[in-house]
Formats: structure tokens, C-alpha cells, sequence
């Protein structure tokens, strides 16, 4: 139990355009979903924090308005990319909070290349 | 800055000995502690939680806790060449703060 689906994978896009990232939540309400990012021999950083109904909360130094953050509903969260640029190349991954007070549980990750 | 620190490795150890894994922290403040384990190109898995000073064993694995020493561990046993990944310490931090704070992970190669 405790999936979180998210999708797509994989994507290659131009740069200066926008792309979408979906991760739900399959078997449960997400309440809260955090947003990672991890480029390539990096940890993963924590990019936002979305909860259902209300703004997301940005980490300092991320741009809010270029990481559009979208949690309309409680199995469903949103991270579009926009005007993305080679720098925003990176491996972006959703976590929800499951369960008791401190799990988590990741979605398998979207590999973002942009050209 | 909270931070999570690691040895980045890579860390060799022979098939069937036991792998340690350290990590500090440096909110003192934080109250849970996980392991993931980070295959090349996929999402991290949870291997084991911790949240009481002390040793918590699950099959092979057993993670150790120090809050005075801000130190959490994992062990390994009867290590496995399939145990061969990356390990992430990653820490709740204290005052309401909800998302990980990940250390840059541990990479472990098992040795058949």
C-alpha cells in the first residue's frame, strides 16, 4: 500500500518551454506532498512543500514562479516546469507523508532533460 | 543551515561482512531519522526508521541512534552484493519543518 505514481519518467524538452510532472497518491489522501530535486552525484533537495487546497511553501532559493506547484485535489499533485532552461536538468521526485507521524514514501522520479 | 552529513565512499566491503554507515546531523532539534537506499537512476527506498535514542533491528539491517552525539548509524550484516547502492541518511528537522533534509548519501559496494 502507500503508492505514490508519478509520471513521466522520462522527458526531453526544448528549452524555453514548460513541462508538467503529475505524482498520485494511489491508495491514499496526500494531504502534504514534498517536492525533491537531485542533480547528478547530489543529495536530494527540498524544492516546495504543497498542501491540498492552499499555496505551496518554496524553499529560500527556489522560484516559485518558474516551479508551479498545483495540489487541487488530495490524490493529486502538479510541478510544471516553465520556461525551462539546461540548468533545470535534473531528477525531480514527490514524497507524500503516509501512515503514522514520520513515514514517506517517494514516487518513482522524473528524469528532466532539457536541450 | 540544518545539515546532514556522510562519507560519500565509495565504502568496499567483502560479501557476507557487515557495511557501516554514519551519519551526523545538526539540528538538534530533529526527531526522526530514516535510511534509504538509492539504486543509479531511481527513487530512494526506506530500509529502516528511527526515532528513540537506542538500536532498532529489522532482518540484516540495524540503525543507531545518538541524539546527545547527533549520530545516527546503519548496519549491515551478511552483506550482499544486491546491497550495493547508494545510502541516504535523511532527518525530520525539528521546529514543524515536514520535508527530509537528505545527506549527499553513502555509495556501498559490495565485494563478491
Amino acid at each position: 500500500g502507500a503508492v505514490v505514481s508519478q509520471h513521466p519518467s522520462r522527458v526531453i524538452c526544448k528549452s524555453g518551454t514548460s513541462v508538467k510532472i503529475e505524482c498520485r497518491s494511489l491508495d491514499f489522501q496526500a494531504t502534504t506532498m514534498f517536492w525533491y530535486r537531485q542533480f547528478p552525484k547530489q543529495s536530494l533537495m527540498l524544492m516546495a512543500t504543497s498542501n491540498e487546497g492552499s499555496k505551496a511553501t518554496y524553499e529560500q532559493g527556489v522560484e516559485k514562479d518558474k516551479f508551479l506547484i498545483n495540489h487541487a485535489s488530495l490524490t493529486l499533485s502538479t510541478l510544471t516546469v516553465t520556461s525551462a532552461h539546461p540548468e533545470d536538468s535534473s531528477f525531480y521526485i514527490c514524497s507524500a507523508r503516509v501512515g503514522g507521524l514520520y513515514g514517506y514514501t517517494f514516487g518513482s522520479g522524473t528524469r528532466l532533460t532539457v536541450v | 543551515q540544518k545539515e546532514v552529513e556522510q562519507n560519500s565512499g565509495p565504502l568496499s566491503v567483502p560479501e557476507g561482512a557487515i557495511a557501516s554507515l554514519n551519519c551526523t546531523y545538526s539540528d538538534r532539534g530533529s526527531q526522526s531519522f530514516f535510511w534509504y537506499r538509492q539504486y543509479s537512476g531511481k527513487s530512494p527506498e526506506l530500509i529502516m526508521s528511527i526515532y528513540s535514542n537506542g538500536d532498532k533491528e529489522d532482518g540484516r539491517f540495524t540503525a543507531q541512534l545518538n541524539k546527545a552525539s547527533q549520530y545516527v548509524s546503519l548496519l549491515i550484516r551478511d552483506s550482499q552484493p544486491s546491497d550495493s547502492a547508494t545510502y541516504l541518511c535523511a532527518v525530520k528537522p525539528g521546529g514543524g519543518a515536514d520535508g527530509l533534509t537528505f545527506g549527499k548519501g553513502t555509495h556501498l559496494i559490495i565485494q563478491p
